[in-house]
């Protein structure tokens, strides 16, 4: 079965560097969420889309921003990037928004800043 | 105080044997709850969905909720030294009336399982 594609897998950049993070979801699934995890802690949400349209923001940076495009794929845009934006970066979907719905995760985006 | 909480652990059983693992909630409206494995550098992997009080059984998984408590369990029978990973407990509620499917996290419970 078709799971969520993140990519790349891995990204090294340098501080006040920018960064894309890419994620494709299961098809029919219209929901994407974004979670960052640190080294040792729990998944943190950052922001999810429903229908191409933000619907909800978590702890989420201004200097990061998101969007989803009219294929369903999301982009994580990251700038100005700190030593402490260095984490596992993990996209989910799901096939709606709400109570009970499923959430599949992608392999993730382990991102570095030196 | 964290919304989603689990012990921490480590928690480690023998082959074969059950392991159990807890999470209290704090939050009342929390409606919708989630068991994900996690190895380590890998993504949480869905293990099993609870949305009413009672037992819910899938393979040698077992999820119990119980709503008045604010708890819920996973039970891992014949345990066996592939299910070493962190355990995420996970739920949904309702924000402001509307959910949109936001997961909560609990801090995980690291289990081991030992030949």
């Amino acid at each position: 079965a078709a799971g969520v594609i993140q990519s790349p897998r891995h990204l090294i950049k340098e501080k006040r560097e920018t960064a894309t993070l890419k994620c494709y979801p299961i098809p029919r699934h219209d929901t994407v969420y974004w979670y960052q995890q640190g080294p040792g802690q729990d998944p943190q949400f950052l922001i999810s889309f429903y229908e191409k349209m933000q619907s909800d923001k978590g702890s989420i940076p201004d200097r990061f921003s998101a969007q989803q495009f009219s294929d369903y794929h999301s982009e994580l845009n990251m700038s100005s990037l700190e030593l402490g934006d260095s984490a596992l970066y993990f996209c989910a979907s799901s096939p709606r928004q709400g109570l009970n719905t499923e959430a599949f995760f992608g392999q993730g985006t382990r991102l570095t800043v030196v | 105080q964290k919304e989603v909480e689990q012990n921490s652990g480590p928690l480690s059983v023998p082959e074969g044997a059950i392991a159990s693992l807890n999470c209290t909630y704090s939050d009342r409206v929390s409606q919708s709850f989630f068991w994900y494995r996690q190895y380590s550098g890998k993504s949480p992997e869905l293990i099993m969905s609870i949305y009413s009080n009672g037992d819910k059984e899938d393979g040698r998984f077992t999820a119990q909720l119980n709503k008045a408590s604010q708890y819920v369990s996973l039970l891992i029978r014949d345990s066996q030294p592939s299910d070493s990973a962190t355990y995420l407990c996970a739920v949904i509620d309702y924000a402001g009336g509307t959910s949109y499917g936001k997961l909560t996290f609990g801090q995980g419970t690291i289990l081991t399982v030992h030949p």
